[in-house]
């Protein structure tokens, strides 16, 4: 499974969007970007993922470039609930279990 | 609708001892995963059960880590005279079907080895 690479930790204003980049640039054709996060104390949380084309959800939208090397995970409308450990990950498509392997995860802290 | 329930919450433990932890997830899910989640750091892979069947161990750190799921729903997880870097956070996740399908995790179980 290809490595990512994210920011340790971002701020983000109540209300405004957050834009939580990931770098995958060793990503095969048939590797999903999957996103979750993790609130303190509770178990990680599945957000959203896509293979090639952008993925929009109640939680989330997803952007892929087209060369498919990074990403970006959008909350548009960022709460003080969404402060939490981001994780996005690399998943082969069609691999029978297909277990996470987490990084370190972006810190995103929304502040009032 | 029930999400995937792990039991105990918190456990202590002395050095020494065994414990077992128990996972049950969603109903219907095929799959089951079981990470450890150390202080500070994302969750690591232990072990994946398809239905009853233990197709992969390979993140069991020892031999005194033992999973079992005789049925294809309720798991547990069985450390055999634990250490103390054993404490950790142990996840379990279910999902729908082996393939392309979020898995959905619990809260955990919070082990303090003594």
């Amino acid at each position: 499974d290809a490595k990512t690479t994210q920011p340790t930790s971002m701020d983000c204003a109540e209300g405004r969007a957050a834009n939580l980049p990931c770098n995958h640039s060793t990503i095969s054709g048939n590797e999903y970007v999957y996103w979750y996060r993790q609130i303190h104390s509770q178990g990680p949380q599945y957000i959203i993922h896509g293979l090639k084309n952008n993925e929009t959800n109640e939680m989330a939208s997803l952007i892929i470039t087209e060369d498919r090397k990074s990403s970006t995970l959008i909350l548009p409308h960022a709460t003080l609930r969404d402060t939490a450990v981001y994780y996005c990950i690399v998943r082969v498509a069609g691999n029978q279990g297909g277990k996470l392997i987490f990084g370190q995860g972006t810190e995103l802290s929304v502040k009032p | 609708g029930a999400g995937v329930s792990q039991s105990p919450r918190y456990k202590v433990a002395k050095r020494g001892q065994d414990v077992a932890l128990r996972c049950d997830p969603i109903s219907g899910h095929v799959s089951l995963f079981w990470y450890q989640q150390a202080l500070g750091q994302g969750p690591e892979f232990l072990t994946y059960f398809q239905n009853e069947a233990q197709l992969d161990k390979s993140g069991l750190p020892s031999d005194r880590f033992f999973a079992e799921r005789p049925e294809g729903s309720v798991s547990t997880l069985k450390i055999q005279r634990t250490q103390q870097e054993d404490s950790a956070v142990y996840l379990c996740a279910s999902s729908h079907s082996p393939f392309d399908q979020p898995q959905h995790f619990g809260d955990g179980t919070r082990l303090s080895i003594l």
